[in-house]
C-alpha cells in the first residue's frame, strides 16, 4: 500500500535559519503530494501541493518539488520565523491503494524556531 | 465563520460510555472524513464518505461507527469508549476530483478515563 516517510523531529532552529524537512513516499501510479501544517491548538491547513512530477509547490516562502525519480517531496524554506513553529505533515493521495482518493499522512515533524 | 466545525471541542468521558462527535461543513463538499491523531503516529483514517449513501471504513474503523445525516453533516460515534480511544479527532472535507485537497476542522480532544 501507499506510505509516506518523513524525518523525525523535533527540529529546533534559530530564526532566519534554512529549513529542510525530508519526505519520501511509496506509491504506484501518479499520486498528488501535499504538505500540511498544524499550528498549536488548531487543525491542519494545506501549505502547498504538487500534482505531477517536477511540479514545484510554493506558499508563504515554503517550497517543495515533486521528484518522481527519487520519490521525494522535501519541504524547504530559506529563512524561518518564530511564527513558523508548528507540526508539518507530508501526505499523498491518488496512489494505487484501495480508496485512492484518501490522504496518506506521514507521522509529522515538529518544528520549533527560537528567536 | 469556520467552514468546517466540530462539536464538542473537548470531551472527557468514562470507559463504556457512548460518545458522539459531530462535524458540519459549509463548503458544499460531497466528501467527508474522520481521522484520529495520536502523538508520533500522524493522522489515521477512521471512516470516509463520498456522499450520503456511500460510507467506507478506513484504516482503523474498529470500535467506531459513523452516520452521514446530510451532505453537510457527518457524525462519529464510539459505542463503548475505551481508554486507548483517547486522541485528537479531526473531521475533513473535500470536493470531488483527483487532487483531493482536504479541509480540516479544528479537532475534538477526547479523553476516556
Amino acid at each position: 500500500g501507499d506510505s509516506v516517510t518523513q524525518m523525525e523531529g523535533p527540529v529546533t532552529l534559530s530564526e532566519e535559519a534554512f529549513l529542510t524537512i525530508n519526505c519520501t513516499y511509496t506509491a504506484t501510479g501518479y499520486p498528488s503530494l501535499f504538505w500540511y501544517v498544524q499550528y498549536p491548538g488548531e487543525g491542519l491547513q494545506l501549505l502547498l501541493k504538487a500534482t505531477k512530477a517536477d511540479d514545484k509547490g510554493s506558499n508563504k516562502g515554503f517550497e517543495a518539488t515533486y521528484r518522481k525519480e527519487t520519490t521525494s517531496f522535501h519541504l524547504e524554506k530559506g529563512s524561518v520565523q518564530v511564527s513558523d513553529s508548528a507540526v508539518y505533515f507530508c501526505a499523498l493521495s491518488g496512489g494505487s491503494g484501495a480508496g485512492s482518493y484518501q490522504l496518506t499522512f506521514g507521522k509529522g515533524t515538529k518544528l520549533s524556531v527560537i528567536p | 465563520d469556520a467552514d468546517v466545525t466540530q462539536t464538542p471541542r473537548n470531551r472527557i468521558t468514562k470507559t463504556g460510555k457512548r460518545i458522539m462527535l459531530e462535524c458540519s461543513q459549509t463548503k458544499g463538499h460531497d466528501r467527508m472524513y474522520w481521522y484520529r491523531q495520536d502523538p508520533g503516529l500522524g493522522l489515521r483514517l477512521i471512516y470516509y464518505s463520498f456522499d450520503v449513501k456511500d460510507i467506507n471504513k478506513g484504516e482503523i474503523s474498529d470500535g467506531y461507527s459513523v452516520s452521514r445525516q446530510a451532505q453537510a453533516k457527518f457524525s462519529l460515534s464510539l459505542e463503548s469508549a475505551i481508554p486507548n480511544q483517547t486522541a485528537l479527532y479531526f473531521c475533513a472535507t473535500s470536493a470531488q476530483g483527483r487532487y483531493n485537497e482536504q479541509f480540516f476542522g479544528p479537532g475534538t480532544r477526547l479523553t476516556v478515563l
